[in-house]
């Protein structure tokens, strides 16, 4: 079965400086892709950023990056240059490509907070 | 911009009244999804369908929550009858390879 662990239930930040969240996997799918999600206090949930199992290369989308590490099962969020609009929930999400034809997973996210 | 659009946005309903969800998905996504976020419980899979066929409904209460796709534009959750425990917001997503996207949510209040 799949699982997604993010062990930060809330972590905190300076602002502009740059901040990791944690977020570890586990599949037995050898195809599959990982997601992150903003969501801000108005509750709708933003896409964020996308890696595929097969790529080599690290996600990365403006200020974020995806720092993935297969054989960890890793799938670290990194905020570059935080702003205090960064403050909010965010969540890691894996979609299984085979074995359960796509389905997600949500971890239990992580609350950001974002000082001035 | 493409985007997942579900309605109502805002619903309170006594208990024991039939609730209605609807989600229009992005055009061309193949997989469809129902989540119900609440405080305690985070974010729970209820249902997904693929290519309008459901795959997986094992989150959600069979006895009084069913969900369909009547056709590729709409899908549907209900809740029959409903219950104060149902109150949650109540997300669709929809996806096709590697991207998801969610509507703004459905905020359900049942008193």
């Amino acid at each position: 079965a799949q699982k997604i662990t993010q062990t930060q239930p809330g972590m905190f930040v300076q602002e502009k400086e740059a901040v990791t969240l944690d977020c570890t996997y586990d599949t037995s799918d050898q195809s599959y892709g990982l997601f992150w999600y903003k969501q801000p206090s108005s509750g709708e949930m933003i896409f964020l950023i996308y890696q595929g199992s097969y790529d080599e290369q690290n996600a990365t989308e403006g200020r974020y990056s995806l720092n993935f590490q297969k054989a960890r099962k890793s799938a670290n969020l990194v905020i570059s240059a935080s702003q205090l609009g960064d403050s909010a929930m965010y969540f890691c999400a894996m979609r299984e490509h085979n074995t359960n034809a796509g389905k997600s997973t949500f971890g239990d996210g992580t609350t950001l907070t974002v000082k001035p | 911009d493409a985007r997942v659009t579900q309605t109502p946005r805002d619903k309170v309903t006594e208990m024991g009244q039939e609730v209605t969800m609807r989600c229009q998905p992005i055009l061309g996504h193949n997989t469809v999804f129902w989540y119900r976020q609440t405080m305690m419980q985070g974010l729970e899979l209820l249902a997904y369908f693929r290519n309008r066929a459901p795959l997986d409904d094992s989150g959600m209460p069979k006895d009084r929550f069913s969900a369909e796709m009547p056709d590729a534009t709409l899908a549907t959750l209900k809740i029959q009858p409903s219950e104060p425990r149902d109150s949650a917001v109540y997300f669709c997503a929809s996806g096709s390879g590697n991207t998801i996207y969610f509507g703004e949510g459905s905020w359900l209040t049942v008193v």
